[in-house]
């Protein structure tokens, strides 16, 4: 059973347009993140949710929206995209908060902006 | 700016070898970690070492941090062909709830 799952694996999709990856974990943790990997794999953290309410919010374009419905999905709705926007988006949940917990990553979600 | 720096950004070795990544860092951290990614997946975890430990093993993985210097290197003994992937370091910081920072990554091509 896959642990922590995203939707879709592939977007590909126009300058301006609105779209969304949702992201799932069955492992029952009660913190799960969104990160940001460039063309040079550097990744970077954009949020963090821990049990549905937003406790990490790094330097990130507000037409980044992060939703939380229950404490097993964390969705990233993004507007308005931009060629910069391009990346793989990974998901990853913890246990909690702890700083001792280390973090299992979903399968990542290709975003190409032409 | 970045805390952890990984060195070297790229490395090669025959299978069999023992291949050393190191990590540098800036700041005071709780703990460390590594990561793998194999291409085109996510990232798994493979060790986590605390800011008082000094040494730690996993199987073919060895992994130590100096403070002093604020360095960490993961050693894999015996390398495969499997092996081959890039390898990330993360730092924790004291106080950062579990939010990681990661560095750039090393990659790993195990030649067969």
């Amino acid at each position: 059973d896959t642990a922590v799952s995203q939707t879709p694996k592939y977007l590909v999709t126009q300058m301006g347009n609105d779209k969304s990856i949702k992201c799932e974990q069955n492992l029952g943790h009660d913190t799960m993140y969104w990160y940001k990997q460039d063309s040079k794999k550097f990744l970077k953290i954009m949020f963090s949710y821990n049990n549905k309410e937003l406790i990490i919010n790094e330097t990130v374009p507000n037409r980044f929206s992060p939703k939380s419905p229950d404490k097993a999905h964390l969705n990233l709705h993004i507007n308005s995209l931009e060629l910069g926007d391009s990346a793989v988006y990974f998901c990853a949940s913890s246990q909690d908060t702890g700083t001792y917990n280390e973090q299992y990553f979903g399968p990542g979600t290709r975003l190409t902006v032409t | 700016s970045q805390q952890g720096e990984e060195d070297p950004q790229a490395l090669s070795i025959q299978e069999g070898e023992n291949a050393t990544m190191n990590c540098s860092y800036k700041t005071s951290i709780n703990n460390l970690q590594w990561y793998r990614q194999n291409s085109g997946r996510g990232l798994v975890h493979l060790i986590l070492i605390r800011s008082n430990e000094r040494e730690k093993h996993s199987g073919r993985l060895r992994v130590t941090l100096d403070t002093s210097k604020k360095s960490s290197s993961l050693l894999i003994t015996a390398s495969r062909a499997a092996d081959t992937a890039s390898y990330f370091c993360a730092t924790a910081l004291t106080g950062a709830n579990s939010k990681l920072t990661f560095g750039k990554g090393i990659t790993l091509s195990v030649r067969p």
